[in-house]
């Protein structure tokens, strides 16, 4: 059974810092890997996916990386800003199987 | 336009109440999803539609009935709910079926359902 993990579960950062969100998951037979920003009481928004053949994928100043063989991917959000604070989420997908989300990450970026 | 719209945005039904949430999307995608979150969770799946016909259901309790009436709308059907069920109810939409790679999920707003 495919686990998520997202480490750390929250995340304090004064503007302006590069940081590095973390995403694991068990079973590396994975199609998509998709990165979801929630703001509090709020739907989710797609940041960046990651097909399995892909090895990263940018959108302005994010960055999401793959590693299928170590189970891993990352989320690089470069100089932070205050708008920049919410939930990260990572979810992977194989197969006819549905998304499985990891439990987030709370990101505060303080001004 | 990569827009899923849902209706009403919040909810205050009581145990004895039918209601119904409405998702819409003309974005030409073929498969919708229900999804539920409670608070500081990440969303659980409950029901997935593909090309209209209903492929997976997360043994979801009979009182959450779901309906796809054309490939752009997917109503969830609610009748004598729980407390427990109030949750944000978020519906999501992708291109394919789940066994497509670069399947993009987007999700809409969602339903903020409180069950007195």
């Amino acid at each position: 059974k495919q686990e998520v993990t997202q480490i750390p579960a929250a995340l304090s950062v004064p503007e302006g810092e590069n940081l590095v969100l973390n995403c694991s998951f068990t079973d590396s037979a994975i199609y998509n890997l998709q990165w979801f920003r929630q703001d509090p009481g709020k739907g989710l928004t797609s940041l960046l996916l990651i097909q399995s053949s892909q090895r990263e994928q940018t959108s302005g100043r994010l960055n999401a990386s793959l590693d299928k063989s170590s189970g891993r991917s990352t989320l690089y959000i470069a100089a932070s800003q205050p708008g920049d604070s919410a939930t990260y989420l990572c979810a992977v997908i194989r197969g006819n199987t549905p998304l499985v989300f990891g439990k987030g990450t709370r990101l505060s970026v303080i001004a | 336009d990569t827009e899923v719209t849902q209706t009403p945005k919040h909810l205050v039904m009581g145990m004895t109440n039918k209601k119904s949430l409405k998702c819409e999307q003309h974005m030409g995608h073929r498969a919708m999803y229900w999804y539920k979150q409670k608070a500081k969770k990440p969303p659980e799946l409950m029901f997935v539609y593909s090309y209209e016909k209903l492929s997976i259901n997360e043994s979801v309790p009979s009182r959450f009935s779901p309906e796809c009436p054309n490939s752009s709308l997917l109503n969830l059907h609610l009748h004598a709910l729980q407390p427990e069920d109030s949750a944000l109810y978020l519906c999501a939409s992708s291109r394919g079926g789940l066994a497509v790679l670069g399947n993009e999920q987007f999700f809409g707003p969602g339903t903020r359902l409180t069950v007195l």
